[in-house]
């Protein structure tokens, strides 16, 4: 199975200041057949289902504000807020999607300071 | 608008089977594999297998293999998961998602297994 590693596991921002994620996989998520990145985040808010917020690496979900930014190939990711708000705060996580079974990261908890 | 709206909370005691349902509304249920997702308490994302609803193959992750069931009904637009000899251990959210990139997710169901 591929491992996925984030980190930090706590997040704590000042809002208006920008969050960065680590997300790292234990192979390459590169599919070279069709060229596409199989790595996408979420953000499950407390009591709420994930949502997703890129998917591909970096291409950003219809409606996801633009301060959420994904990047990253092979396998070191990183999902970046520009800028944070309130409503940002929650759980992170990744998740590849090259080979099953799927994996996610642990998650990555943004809190405001 | 695309939906999916999962059955109700579930109590269960230990060896008994549960059957969660997936209903889908909103988009052409026939083009999108639905996936399914645990989340025990306080803890991270597990993947537990997928559907492919127009032809009914499914992939199971091994730790479910000959536990779990994933089936669906094409005139009803519903997908269902059903998990057998549960242990305590089951007690989870379980979140039904659409298509590779999950981008949409059932509200979830809680299972929570007790004796």
């Amino acid at each position: 199975d591929i491992v996925m590693t984030q980190s930090p596991l706590s997040l704590p921002v000042t809002p208006g200041e920008p969050a960065s994620i680590s997300c790292r996989s234990s192979q390459s998520l590169l599919d070279s057949d069709d060229g596409n990145t199989y790595l996408h985040w979420y953000l499950q808010k407390s009591g709420q289902s994930p949502q997703l917020l890129i998917y591909l690496g970096s291409s950003r979900a219809s409606g996801v504000p633009d301060r959420f930014s994904g990047s990253g190939s092979g396998t070191d990711f990183t999902l970046k807020v520009s800028s944070v708000e309130a409503e940002d705060v929650g759980v992170y996580f990744c998740m590849q999607a090259l080979q099953t079974p799927f994996t996610f990261g642990q998650g990555t908890k943004l809190e405001i300071k | 608008q695309v939906q999916l709206v999962q059955s109700g909370t579930e109590v269960k005691k230990p060896g008994a089977s549960v059957k969660v349902s997936c209903k889908a509304s909103g988009y052409t249920f026939s083009e999108f594999y639905i996936h399914w997702v645990r989340q025990a308490p306080g803890q991270g994302l597990q993947w537990m297998g997928w559907i492919n609803v127009n032809t009914g193959d499914t992939d199971y992750a091994q730790r479910f293999q000959g536990r779990v069931t994933m089936t669906r009904d094409t005139s009803i637009s519903a997908a269902y998961m059903e998990l057998s000899r549960l242990r305590s251990d089951d007690t989870a959210v379980y979140y039904c998602a659409r298509g590779g990139i999950y981008d949409y997710w059932g509200q979830g169901t809680l299972v929570t297994v007790s004796s």
